[in-house]
């Protein structure tokens, strides 16, 4: 069993709509919970942070980390086609220190 | 701020030679650098974690011979692919540490293509 595990996709949605990107893990040292966005051919860059479980909001970025389930997610509302990439989890037990990524999921905003 | 860079961007290479990567930290100080793999449509894999003055630390698997990694000052750290064969081709990405928060900053990766 993977450490980290994301639903590959690809997801397509229209733009505007809602969308839901989820991780499980099976690690319960992992207290540092992030999201990155990754564009084609490009290093990945941080969406969100979160330490230990609850919510935290930044504009249209939700991001909800579920200790208890060992489940993140990140939901992005009213979503743009600049918004099309491949969403990464992360997580690591020690702060900065040897992140652990899920395998990405490719998203597509259709305009 | 926090800007890390990576040359070359991309790079083809033969069967057998050798390729440097160097990743730079621009802006800040790096106590500790990271090299990742990255296969197509697959997730980042550590490769190994360097720190300033001292040998790298190597993920289980990753041969250390073949991936050379030198962290020769707190802004530069270099990967060295040697002897590269076809199944090296990948995408090469670092990431810098600045210590005292919990946010790498990664590079925007090299191509290796090995023919």
């Amino acid at each position: 069993q993977k450490e980290v595990e994301q639903d590959p996709g690809p997801l397509s949605v229209p733009e505007g709509a809602i969308v839901s990107l989820n991780c499980t893990y099976s690690n319960s040292a992992f207290q540092y919970f992030m999201w990155y966005r990754q564009y084609s051919r490009k290093g990945p860059e941080l969406l969100m942070y979160t330490y230990s479980s609850g919510n935290k909001e930044d504009g249209r970025f939700t991001a909800q980390v579920d200790k208890s389930s060992k489940y993140i997610s990140l939901f992005i509302r009213d979503s743009q086609p600049s918004d099309s990439a491949t969403y990464l989890c992360a997580m690591s037990a020690g702060g900065a220190q040897k992140l652990v990524f899920g395998q990405g999921t490719r998203l597509t905003i259709n305009p | 701020g926090a800007v890390v860079s990576q040359h070359p961007s991309r790079v083809i290479c033969k069967s057998g030679t050798s390729v440097k990567i160097e990743c730079r930290s621009l802006d800040f100080q790096a106590t500790t650098m990271f090299w990742y793999r990255q296969f197509p449509k697959k997730s980042l894999m550590l490769m190994a974690t360097s720190n300033e003055g001292s040998k790298a630390t190597y993920e289980q698997g990753v041969e250390k011979d073949k991936f050379l990694i030198n962290h020769a000052s707190l802004t530069l750290s270099t990967l060295t692919v040697t002897s590269a064969h076809p199944e090296d081709s990948s995408f090469y990405i670092c990431s810098a540490w600045p210590g005292g928060t919990y946010e790498q900053y990664f590079g925007p990766g090299t191509r290796l293509t090995v023919t």
